[in-house]
This record gives structure tokens, C-alpha cells and sequence, in this order.
């Protein structure tokens, strides 16, 4: 069964103190592996797409890296605006056309 | 235009009513998702249309009722819901039919309140 577990649950980190978001996944045939952001009561902004181990993709402070069994969400220098909830899912071939999506952590950034 | 519009943005209604949700997109996706999110937990797939057929049903009541009048538009029809419905209701597309995969794209949800 596919499955996607992220960690931790809950971060707290003050501005400028960088750090990453764990993504550890069990897929038949990883299709695709998708990280989003949402902030409360709005719908999850698309952030990154990962196929391959060793892949990597960089958005402003984000960088997203893929190894065969788990992906990370690295934050540098966060700002207050980078609190939200971050969410990770998978497509396996397993799943056609359904995201498994992790529990997401929720990310806090104090000035 | 890369946005997936839904409306209302807020609807509340009571168990006897009958109401409908909408989502529009228009970037040509030919995959679009009804998802349901209750508070701190991750969206929960309801249905996907491919190609503007029904192709997943995620053991749904039927008091949520589908529809895909065109290739950009996607209806939930709710009819008789029970308080424990309340949540956001989230639309999605993608670019691909659901056997291509590839990134799905949210739009703003409607919260949806039961009384």
C-alpha cells in the first residue's frame, strides 16, 4: 500500500534559522512527487514536482531533493511569510489519477 | 491564465437544503477532482473526472452528486447533508488524463458550513 509520512509534525523557527521538512514515502512505481503550501482556509499552492532520485528543484528560500525513499523541503533563511502548512504527496502507478498525500507540517517562522 | 476558480467562497445551508458548487478552470486540463478537507488533516479525494467521464468514486454518499458539463467546468451538487460535511470543499486540475499523473492545481475551496 502507498503510504507518505512527514516530519515533524509542527516546526517553530525563528527568522533567518534555516532547517528542512521530511517527506518519507513507500510507492509501487513513483509517478511523481508533489510538495504544496497552504496557508489556512485556502486552497494548497503547487510548489514542486520531483520523478527521480537525485532530482532537484529551488524556489526562492525552498530547495526540494529526492532520494528513493524520501524527500526534503529545505528551508534557508525563512521569513515570518514563509508560515504555513507544508504538504507532500505522491502518485504511484498503483494510483492512477490519486495523490496520496502526507499528515503535513505545519511551519511556524517568529520574527 | 493559470487559476482554478471556485464559487461560493462560503456556503452555509441546512440539511433539507439543496445546493451546488462550482469550479471553472481554463488552462485546458482534461483532469479535474472534487476534494474534502476537514481541519488540520490533508485533502480527502471524493471524485475525478478524465476526459469529462467519471473515472474515480471514492465510495462518496450519494447525497454529493458530481457533474462535468464541459471539459472546464466541474459541478458538486449536495443535496440532504449531514453537519459532519462541513469542511472545505477543494477543486483540482491537471494537465493529463489521470493515467499522465503530472501536478494538480487547487483552487480556493469553498467552505461549507451544515447546520
Amino acid at each position: 500500500e502507498d503510504q507518505v509520512t512527514q516530519s515533524p509534525e509542527a516546526l517553530r523557527l525563528q527568522e533567518g534559522e534555516s532547517s528542512s521538512l521530511n517527506c518519507s514515502y513507500t510507492v509501487s512505481g513513483l509517478r511523481g512527487l508533489f510538495w504544496y503550501r497552504q496557508d489556512p482556509g485556502k486552497g494548497p499552492e503547487f510548489l514542486f514536482t520531483l520523478y527521480s532520485a537525485g532530482e532537484e528543484k529551488e524556489k526562492e528560500r525552498l530547495k526540494a531533493t529526492l532520494t528513493k525513499k524520501e524527500s526534503f523541503l529545505h528551508i534557508t533563511a525563512p521569513k515570518p511569510e514563509d508560515s504555513a502548512t507544508y504538504l507532500c504527496a505522491v502518485h504511484g502507478s498503483s494510483n492512477t489519477g490519486k495523490l496520496i498525500f502526507g499528515q503535513g507540517t505545519t511551519l511556524q517562522v517568529k520574527p | 491564465d493559470t487559476e482554478v476558480t471556485q464559487t461560493p467562497k462560503h456556503l452555509v445551508m441546512g440539511m433539507t437544503n439543496k445546493k451546488s458548487l462550482k469550479c471553472e478552470q481554463h488552462m485546458g486540463h482534461r483532469a479535474m477532482y472534487w476534494y474534502k478537507q476537514k481541519a488540520k488533516k490533508p485533502p480527502e479525494l471524493m471524485f475525478v473526472y478524465s476526459y469529462e467521464k467519471l473515472s474515480i468514486n471514492e465510495s462518496v454518499p450519494s447525497r454529493f452528486s458530481p457533474e462535468c458539463p464541459n471539459s472546464s467546468l466541474l459541478n458538486l451538487h449536495l443535496h440532504a447533508l449531514q453537519p459532519e460535511d462541513s469542511a472545505l470543499y477543494l477543486c483540482a486540475s491537471s494537465h493529463a488524463g489521470t493515467s499522465g499523473g503530472g501536478e494538480q492545481f487547487f483552487g480556493p475551496g469553498t467552505r461549507l458550513t451544515v447546520l
